[in-house]
């Protein structure tokens, strides 16, 4: 069983503040790092699917970097709005194992 | 398109009766999951699946077994409830083994 850890467990902000949010795996044996955004009564949605180390993506207001060889990955929103808030999952994939989640980032954007 | 959907949305249960829940995907994807979701556990892998007629073991596969007979659906069997086996359960699917993965709904069991 692969150690994926995801801090804060849970985030209050004001809508219009910016935030990040960290994901930590085993740095042997990377293949793919995912980000999913899980709202309230509903079902995961992939934010990005991250293979290269100091890669980048852009989605709107949300981004994320990726660090293999530390073994780190931040998520970055914004000028966070209501309707950002969710949990943010990372999940770890690497060779000869299945894809594992972090327990999750839960965000609360205050109007 | 429908995606991937999960049938019951919903269900009770007495310990030891038995159940099938039905995960089906349209996206002819050859990799499909069954996730359980428990409160500060995340997502939990139960058993997955690699194409049809083949499937393995999760992390948590205990209690449960699985089929899959033809590529779009995935099944989960219950033969003998237990209430530890309360949880919201998750069917998922993916292009490949690294890709992002499609959700269900969601299936939320109680074993009483």
């Amino acid at each position: 069983i692969l150690n994926v850890e995801q801090s804060p467990q849970s985030l209050h902000v004001q809508e219009g503040d910016s935030t990040n949010f960290t994901c930590s795996f085993p740095s042997s044996n990377f293949y793919a790092l995912h980000w999913y955004r899980w709202e309230t009564a509903k079902s995961p949605e992939a934010l990005f699917v991250m293979t290269l180390n100091g890669d980048e993506k852009k989605k709107g207001r949300i981004s994320a970097t990726l660090n293999t060889k530390e073994g780190y990955s931040y998520l970055y929103i914004k000028g966070s709005q209501p309707e950002d808030s969710a949990t943010y999952l990372c999940a770890f994939y690497n060779a000869g194992n299945m894809l594992t989640f972090g327990g999750g980032t839960r965000l609360m954007v205050k109007p | 398109n429908a995606g991937v959907t999960q049938t019951p949305k919903f269900r009770v249960l007495k310990t030891g009766q038995s159940m099938t829940l039905l995960c089906a995907q349209d996206m002819n994807h050859e990799y499909m999951y069954w996730y359980r979701q428990d409160p500060g556990m995340g997502l939990r892998l139960i058993h997955y699946s690699v194409g049809e007629g083949t499937t393995a073991k999760g992390e948590v596969p205990d209690g449960y077994n699985v089929s899959r007979l033809k590529k779009q659906n995935f099944l989960l069997g219950l033969e003998s409830a237990a209430p530890s086996q309360t949880s919201v359960y998750f069917c998922a699917s993916s292009y490949s083994i690294s890709a992002e993965q499609y959700f269900g709904p969601g299936t939320r069991l109680t074993v009483t």
